[in-house]
């Protein structure tokens, strides 16, 4: 199975500032790769999919980018209401598909 | 709107068995396939099953192989997952989503606890 190393864990940060979270899958997934976030209490919530495309009505401070194996997603300037969890998920060809550990992002 | 409703979560002694639901609606549920993801309490997200549109390819993760069976009723506009053998460890909210995951319903929760 594909294995998902995501980092860091937790970051926390000031409004404004520019944060970013890391995705290494074990092998080669193409560009199959979403971001979700996720809010306490709630589903998640798909930002990014196929890596590097803004879901729609997502705000444009989310990006990701990134292929093969390493993924980046940047938020490019923390908002109080991006405070959540965010995933990483590969859906290279057939599952099972895995996702990341998470990164708490709260506000310093 | 796009939406996904689950039901059938509960307390279960472990052992024991239950049967959730996803209700679709807003979409034509017979052209995606299907998948069930779970989260157990402070831990991370994990892929359970997925089913293709017509049901006739289905995979599941190691965890539950041989003890959970997805389906789905096209006409019914549902999807469905039989949990049976539960144990502590299954214990988690149960979200289903549609195809690409770009649709989650709100989860219902499973305990599995004597």
């Amino acid at each position: 199975d594909i294995q998902m190393t995501q980092s860091p864990s937790s970051l926390s940060a000031s409004v404004g500032d520019r944060v970013t979270i890391t995705c290494q899958a074990s092998q080669d997934i193409s560009n199959y790769l979403n971001w979700y976030q996720q809010k306490p209490g709630k589903a998640p919530k798909l930002l990014i999919y196929d890596a590097s495309n803004l879901e729609t009505g997502v705000p444009s401070r989310f990006s990701g980018s990134g292929s093969g194996t390493d993924f980046t997603f940047t938020i490019s300037s923390l908002q109080p209401e991006d405070i959540a969890t965010y995933y990483c998920q590969q859906y290279d060809n057939l599952p099972p598909w895995t996702f990341g550990q998470g990164t708490k992002v709260e506000i310093k | 709107q796009v939406q996904l409703v689950e039901s059938g979560g509960g307390l279960v002694k472990p052992g024991g068995s239950l049967r959730l639901s996803c209700a679709a609606s807003g979409f034509t549920f017979s052209d995606y396939y299907m998948s069930w993801i779970r989260q157990a309490p402070g831990k991370g997200l994990e892929w359970v099953s997925y089913i293709s549109s017509s049901g006739s390819t289905i995979y599941y993760a190691d965890s539950v192989k041989g003890r959970f069976t997805i389906s789905r009723d096209n006409a019914k506009n549902s999807l469905y997952l039989q949990m049976n053998s539960l144990r502590a460890e299954d214990t988690a909210v149960y979200y289903c989503a549609k195809e690409s995951m770009d649709v989650w319903g709100q989860g219902t929760t499973v305990t599995v606890s004597s």
